[in-house]
């Protein structure tokens, strides 16, 4: 039932772009991404909530595959900031709590 | 919004200690979730509230573990006869029917000894 995220670890110069990809085995109502930081909590980036569709945040932005069950997270011209654990956590279809279910993460580091 | 609290931060206890952790979640927020994430792993599902009914906790999850959330306020999660195995963050987290996100909390760090 977790979705399988890759790759599992991604380093990157400071402008370099990444594909973060996060796949489940169930039917999903939404894919959600977190950015946590080393001793902190997940921070909400962007919901995805229909199919094909892509959502924005700044030069973040992720699509959401219904059909395929496949969310991915682009990050592009990447800063230093970026870098931290990226997870996607997994609103099964018909799951009335509305409970996250979280892949293992992609640990994302920027370098200079 | 002063966002989810939680207490204590860090909590270091022997083996076989019973252990309490609060969570005070956003105000209007009448789902409560309970999660446990390790060195390396995504959080883990533990539990969830809607409102003061605990309506869901994993199968994974021992019965040393107990939640509570009475009037639907504050939430508890105790661990009792703790193991070295118990050690990790636990996140406590919440939202509104009206909207899709989830707040987390800071966590509380256990080390049990």
């Amino acid at each position: 039932q977790q979705p399988v995220q890759s790759p599992q670890a991604v380093i990157l110069r400071e402008g370099e772009d990444a594909v973060i990809n996060c796949s489940s085995s169930k039917a999903l109502y939404s894919v959600h991404w977190y950015r946590q930081k080393h001793g902190e909590a997940p921070v909400f980036l962007m919901i995805l909530l229909k199919g094909g569709e892509q959502k924005g945040h700044e030069k973040i932005s992720a699509s959401f595959n219904e059909k395929k069950q496949q969310s991915s997270l682009y990050l592009t011209a990447s800063q230093l900031s970026y870098s931290g654990t990226y997870f996607c956590g997994t609103e099964i279809f018909g799951d009335s709590s509305y409970k996250l279910i979280f892949g293992s993460g992609t640990r994302l580091l920027v370098r200079p | 919004d002063t966002g989810v609290s939680q207490n204590p931060r860090h909590k270091i206890t022997k083996r076989g200690q019973n252990v309490t952790f609060r969570c005070d979640p956003i105000s209007e927020h009448n789902r409560l979730y309970w999660y446990r994430q390790t060195l390396g792993q995504g959080p883990e599902f533990l539990t969830y509230f809607q409102n003061e009914a605990q309506l869901e906790k994993s199968r994974l999850l021992s019965d040393r573990f107990s939640a509570e959330r009475p009037k639907g306020s504050f939430s508890t999660l105790e661990i009792q006869r703790t193991e070295q195995g118990d050690s990790a963050m636990y996140l406590c987290a919440s939202k509104s029917d009206d909207n899709e996100k989830l707040f987390f909390g800071s966590g509380t760090q256990l080390s049990v000894l």
